[in-house]
C-alpha cells in the first residue's frame, strides 16, 4: 500500500532542548496526522493539518508543540523545550482526503527518548 | 464516532480462519467501520473498511449485519505474520477525518 516515511526512527534528547520529527507523507495526499504512544498503551491522536493550518488538537498536544509542512515538503513535528513525558513513539499518518471516507496511512513511528 | 467493543484477546492456531468480533450497537447511519492491525514497533496497518455492504480484499473479509450494530473481520488462514493487536474504529462520513483508537483486540497465533 501507500508508503508514509519517517526519519530518523530514533531520536535521543536532553531535556528542555527541541527536537523536530520528520514525516514524509504520500506523495499526492493534503491531510496529515501526528499520534503519540507511549510503550504498552494505546495510540494517543495528537493533531491533524491541511493546507497548512491545524484542524483540531488534542490535549495532549501541548504548547510546546508545532507542526508545519512548508513548501509541500516534510510534514513536521517541532517540540520545543522537551520534556521527560514526551519520551514515546510518534506517528505520523496522511490521507488523500477529509472525511470519514477516506484511508489514513501510517509511517513506522519515530521513537523519541527524552534524558 | 461512536464507541465499538472488542474482545481483550484471541488465539488462533496457523492454517485456520479467524472471526475477531466488534460491537458497535449506537453507530450511525453515515460512520464507516475501519480496522487497522498493528504490530509491537510499528505503525497502524490498514487492514479494510465498509459502511453496508460486506467487504473484501486481499487481506481480510469483512461482514458486516444488517442492523449495522456489529462485524467481524474474517482472516483465512492465519499465519504468524498475522499476529497483532486488531483495531475496530468507527469513522463519520464529513467528519474531522481523525482515528479514535482504542485497547483493540491482542490476536496471538500459535504455530
Amino acid at each position: 500500500g501507500p508508503k508514509v516515511l519517517q526519519i530518523p526512527s530514533h531520536q535521543i534528547i536532553d531535556m528542555g532542548q527541541m527536537v523536530t520529527l520528520n514525516c514524509d507523507p504520500v506523495s499526492n495526499h493534503l491531510y496529515f496526522y501526528w499520534y503519540k504512544q507511549i510503550l504498552g498503551q494505546q495510540m494517543e491522536f495528537l493533531v491533524n493539518f491541511y493546507n497548512g493550518k491545524v484542524m483540531e488538537k488534542s490535549k495532549l498536544f501541548k504548547d510546546q508543540f508545532s507542526v508545519e509542512r512548508p513548501d509541500g515538503s516534510y510534514f513536521t513535528l517541532k517540540i520545543q523545550p522537551t520534556a521527560l513525558e514526551d519520551s514515546a513513539v510518534y506517528f505520523c499518518a496522511s490521507s488523500l482526503g477529509g472525511g470519514g471516507a477516506e484511508t489514513l496511512y501510517f509511517g513506522s513511528g519515530t521513537r523519541l527518548t527524552v534524558l | 464516532d461512536a464507541k465499538t467493543t472488542q474482545p481483550d484477546s484471541m488465539e488462533s492456531t496457523e492454517g485456520e480462519t479467524v472471526h475477531l468480533p466488534c460491537s458497535h450497537a449506537t453507530i450511525s447511519g453515515n460512520e464507516y467501520i475501519y480496522w487497522y492491525r498493528q504490530v509491537p514497533l510499528q505503525g497502524p496497518e490498514y487492514v479494510t473498511h465498509g459502511l453496508q455492504q460486506n467487504t473484501t480484499n486481499s487481506m481480510a473479509f469483512l461482514a458486516i449485519a444488517s442492523d449495522r450494530k456489529s462485524s467481524t473481520l474474517i482472516l483465512p488462514h492465519v499465519s504468524l505474520r498475522d499476529a497483532a493487536v486488531y483495531h475496530c474504529i468507527l469513522r463519520v462520513a464529513g467528519g474531522n477525518n481523525k482515528l479514535t483508537f482504542g485497547q483493540g483486540t491482542v490476536l496471538s497465533v500459535i504455530p
